[in-house]
C-alpha cells in the first residue's frame, strides 16, 4: 500500500493564481482532511470529508474549496492564492475514530 | 469544544535518559481518543501512541508510554531510552467518539531535541 500520497511536494504560487492539491489514499478509508500547519503551529483543519459525495468545512476554509468524487482521492482547491496561504499542507485519511493517516505534505508559498 | 494544550514548547535530553511531554485538554465529553503525533524534520506525521479515554490502563509501544489521569485531564508522554532519532516535533491530540464529529484537534507541539 502507498498509504496517502500527496501532488506537488512544492510549489511556488504568484498571487492571484489558483491550484489544486492532489490526495489520494489506498486504504478503503471513507474520512479524509485537509489540514495547513503554519510556522511554528500545529495543524488545523481544513475541511474533511465523511464520504464521497460528502464534504463539510473544518476551522479555515476560508479560500480553499474541496470535492469528494471518489473515496480515494479527495482535491483541495486554492482560489485566487494570497500570501496568507502560503504554508505546508497535509492530507489525511481515516477510519471513524481511529489514528489518521497523513501525507508527506505540500509545501506552498505565495508570492 | 476541545481544547488541547501543551505547555512545553521546547525540551531537550541527553541520549539514553527519560522525558516526559506533557498535555492537557479540556472536553465536557466522557468518550474520546487521544493521540501523540510525532513530526521529525522530514515533515512526515508519525502515530506514536494512542490512548481510548474508556481504558484505565495506561498504553505502551516499546520505549513510548502515556500517563492518562481521565480527572486531571492529562495526557503526558514518557519516552525511555532517548534515541537521537527521536527529535522530532510531537504533537498531542484528542478526538472526540461519538456525534458526528470527526475532527482531531491538535495542540501547538513541544519540539524535543535529543543530544548525543
Amino acid at each position: 500500500n502507498a498509504g496517502v500520497t500527496q501532488t506537488p511536494k512544492f510549489r511556488i504560487l504568484k498571487i492571484g493564481q489558483s491550484m489544486t492539491l492532489q490526495c489520494t489514499q489506498d486504504m478503503n478509508h471513507n474520512y479524509m482532511y485537509w489540514y495547513r500547519q503554519d510556522p511554528g503551529m500545529g495543524l488545523k483543519l481544513i475541511y474533511y470529508s465523511v464520504g464521497a459525495g460528502i464534504t463539510d468545512k473544518g476551522e479555515v476554509p476560508n479560500g480553499y474549496n474541496v470535492s469528494r468524487s471518489t473515496t480515494e482521492d479527495f482535491p483541495l482547491r486554492l482560489e485566487l492564492a494570497a500570501p496568507s496561504q502560503t504554508s505546508v499542507y497535509f492530507c489525511a485519511s481515516s477510519l471513524v475514530y481511529n489514528e489518521q493517516f497523513f501525507g508527506p505534505g505540500t509545501r506552498l508559498t505565495v508570492l | 469544544a476541545q481544547t488541547v494544550t501543551q505547555s512545553q514548547p521546547e525540551m531537550s535530553v541527553q541520549e539514553a535518559e527519560t522525558v516526559t511531554l506533557s498535555c492537557t485538554y479540556d472536553t465536557s465529553e466522557s468518550n474520546y481518543y487521544l493521540f501523540w503525533y510525532k513530526q521529525p524534520p522530514s515533515r512526515q506525521m508519525i502515530l506514536v501512541i494512542r490512548q481510548e479515554a474508556y481504558k484505565q490502563q495506561n498504553a505502551t509501544e516499546n520505549r513510548f508510554s502515556v500517563n492518562f489521569q481521565k480527572a486531571a485531564k492529562s495526557f503526558s508522554l514518557k519516552i525511555s531510552d532517548s534515541q537521537l532519532g527521536d527529535t522530532a516535533m510531537y504533537f498531542c491530540a484528542f478526538i472526540f467518539s461519538g456525534g458526528s464529529n470527526y475532527k482531531l484537534t491538535f495542540g501547538k507541539g513541544t519540539l524535543l531535541t535529543v543530544n548525543p
